[in-house]
């Protein structure tokens, strides 16, 4: 079936450097999609979503990027802090209103 | 401080027992989804609801699953029989139609079937 997959299963970076989590996508047909954070024991939490008929959004401390001729989603993470080592999904929302989550990359931080 | 809540957050039960987690979504949230997660599958879309009818319930295994909500502040996933497969952490999450894929979950109900 259609799904919503990453590339990297894990990610290491250095405190203070920027950090990218890519996601690649099947479907043609979403809204838009949308990045979740989940810290060890709790649920996901929305962190930034963009429209499909944009190519970049950008937040505080992160930039999504889009594109769509390749079907390939990013998350850019600036000055990446130890507070954000958790897993991060890519998600896809559909317009059926289904909300579709990638498998995830772990993110950690080194001091 | 509006979240979602889930109960119970742990579970432990074996093979064949009936299980029931609840949820009380965000007050004056009108979307409500579950979601499984595992090691494995990730997280798994189980069935979702917009003001309170059900939408899509097929990611569900329907000879055991069951979701419903009895009313805006409740929500319901049963299993009955369960089995040792269903073991997972079940998400709860509610949001508005307006604002599309932005949901809050729940802090998750552990269930480990033995």
């Amino acid at each position: 079936g259609e799904s919503v997959g990453l590339h990297l299963p894990t990610l290491s970076v250095q405190e203070g450097d920027n950090s990218i989590i890519n996601c690649a996508y099947s479907n043609s047909a979403s809204d838009y999609f949308i990045w979740y954070k989940q810290e060890s024991g709790k649920g996901p939490q929305f962190i930034i979503d963009i429209r499909s008929n944009m190519d970049k959004r950008q937040g505080q401390r992160v930039t999504v990027l889009l594109n769509k001729t390749v079907k390939h989603l990013s998350l850019q993470i600036a000055a990446t802090q130890p507070g954000d080592s958790a897993v991060y999904f890519c998600a896809e929302y559909r317009r059926t209103g289904k909300l579709i989550f990638g498998q995830g990359t772990e993110l950690s931080v080194k001091p | 401080d509006a979240r979602v809540t889930q109960t119970p957050r742990h579970k432990v039960t074996e093979m064949g027992q009936e299980v029931t987690m609840r949820c009380q979504p965000i007050l004056g949230h009108n979307t409500v989804f579950w979601y499984r997660q595992t090691m494995m599958q990730g997280l798994e879309l189980l069935a979702y609801f917009r003001n309170r009818a059900p939408l899509d319930d097929s990611g569900m295994p329907k000879d055991r699953f069951s979701a419903e909500m009895p009313d805006a502040t409740l929500a319901t996933l049963k299993i009955q029989p369960s089995e040792p497969r269903d073991s997972a952490v079940y998400f709860c999450a509610s949001g508005l139609v307006a604002s599309g894929g932005e949901l809050f979950f729940g802090e998750g109900s552990r269930l480990t079937v033995l």
